[in-house]
């Protein structure tokens, strides 16, 4: 596609339901990185995927919190048993090469965000 | 820890000035540094990067500076306009996954 897609773009959950929220990175890019923005904050680094090396998840805040990427392409970042500390925008964005590429080749493409609201 | 400081929460300044943010980081030695715009309701968009080898990066009306010395980089939009306000966030990296600030939010008054 022409750019970084994430779905849904909002979502209203309760307390205690578990939700995925989808990422379709561009075309050939092999890196993947999710972050989370809480309102009137900068951006918090959750996990990082680079080709078939094993995801860097040192950004992840709980165990309740996973991500895979599958084929190389698509990721799903799952929260489990969600709390209301929770809500934020989950924004996804790919790069051509990730860290170990150059400069250049980890400019990051994002999506617009899953706006996540847990009642 | 690395630690990231964008000096102004919120910057306004009249149509037609030049808007300077700074970027302070601690902790690290990066080995380039991007600058990114953020819209509201939107995710950020890169603009800039600069490695730490060049002094100065420009493309039209902004220009960046990195100074490894004083773990300093500058951001500068000339000649100002409404449509440059946005949340401007600042991300020096290496071989990590990008950390960035926490923005300043940049309004140009007519």
């Amino acid at each position: 596609g022409a750019g970084v897609s994430q779905s849904p773009s909002n979502k209203v959950t309760e307390k205690g339901k578990d939700v995925e929220l989808r990422c379709d990175p561009i075309s050939g890019h092999t890196a993947l990185y999710w972050y989370r923005q809480s309102l009137g904050q900068g951006l918090e680094f959750l996990i990082y995927f680079q080709g078939n090396s094993a995801p860097d998840k040192s950004g992840l805040p709980s165990d309740r919190f996973s991500a895979e990427r599958t084929g190389g392409s698509v990721s799903t970042l799952t929260i489990q048993r969600t709390q209301q500390e929770d809500s934020a925008v989950y924004l996804c964005a790919s790069s051509f090469a990730g860290t170990s590429g150059g400069a250049s080749k980890n400019i990051q493409y994002f999506g617009a965000g899953t706006r996540l609201s847990v009642l | 820890s690395q630690k990231i400081e964008q000096n102004s929460e919120a910057l306004n300044i009249q149509e037609g000035k030049t808007a300077t943010l700074t970027c302070n980081y601690t902790n690290y030695s990066p080995a380039y540094l991007q600058w990114y715009r953020q819209d509201p309701g939107r995710g950020p968009v890169f603009l800039l990067l600069i490695r730490e080898n060049e002094k100065e990066k420009r493309k039209e009306r902004l220009k960046v500076t990195f100074d490894t010395t004083l773990k300093q980089s500058l951001f500068h939009i000339t000649a100002s306009q409404p449509a440059d306000s946005a949340t401007y966030l600042c991300a020096p990296s290496g071989n990590t996954p990008l950390v960035f600030g926490k923005g300043t939010r940049l309004s140009v008054i007519a």
